[in-house]
């Protein structure tokens, strides 16, 4: 059975550029979490979807981050425009509706902005 | 509020036996455990409920006091596989499943 899948696993881009960051969740799974990782700040959560749905995206940076989840089997993160301070690892993670709170983390997409 | 996690990281030799704490300023209602390998994603260990029994994943252990608002992992007879760094996670008012995650411990097994 397929984990997350997030794609790609590593991006490299320059300052002012389009980032699209994408990410497959488990099927089956209604909760979708969007993280970012670095030293200074830790695990950070950006954004809750809940059957496709936002929650949450109080934590989001800035305008420049948005994110989308157009069905149930796919989301976007996208940063526009990019600045060196967005590197880090962006982690998605998926959970199912029910008792069990897990979260199944995919394998992170590591962003360089130079 | 982000939990607080101490110690910050700990060194111990394979067989030792460790303890990591998490505290909460908020009142709590569960508190989540994951592990993170360097260069890996986190993975799900345990969640401690309010109310709930203390859990147990393999040699590693959680107990959870609701009224000082803190969790303990205890890790048993330290294996080199335990190595890695721990976060606790706790939710947000808004929702069980929306978490903050403390800045983690990083915990290294040497032979």
């Amino acid at each position: 059975d397929a984990g997350v899948i997030q794609s790609p696993r590593h991006e490299v881009t320059e300052m002012g550029q389009e980032v699209t960051l994408r990410c497959k969740p488990i099927s089956g799974h209604n909760s979708l979490f969007w993280y970012r990782q670095t030293m200074m700040r830790g695990l950070e959560l950006l954004i809750y979807f809940n059957n496709n749905v936002p929650i949450d995206d109080s934590g989001m940076p800035e305008d420049r981050f948005s994110a989308k989840m157009p069905n149930a089997s796919f989301s976007t993160l996208k940063i526009q425009p990019s600045e060196p301070r967005d590197s880090a690892v962006y982690f998605c993670a998926s959970s199912s509706s029910g008792a069990s709170y897990e979260q199944y983390f995919g394998p992170g997409t590591r962003l360089t902005v130079t | 509020q982000q939990p607080v996690q101490s110690p910050q990281a700990v060194i111990l030799r394979e067989g030792e036996d460790a303890v990591i704490n998490c505290s909460s300023s908020k009142a709590l209602y569960s508190v989540h455990w994951y592990r993170q390998k360097h260069g890996e994603a986190p993975i799900f260990l345990m969640i401690l409920l309010k109310g709930g029994e203390q859990k147990g994943h393999d040699k590693i252990s959680a107990s959870f006091n609701e009224k000082k608002q803190q969790s303990s992992l205890y890790l048993t007879a330290s294996q080199l596989s335990y190595s890695g760094t721990y976060f606790c996670g706790t939710p947000d008012s808004g929702s069980a499943r929306q978490l903050t995650f403390g800045s983690g411990t990083q915990l290294t097994v040497l032979p």
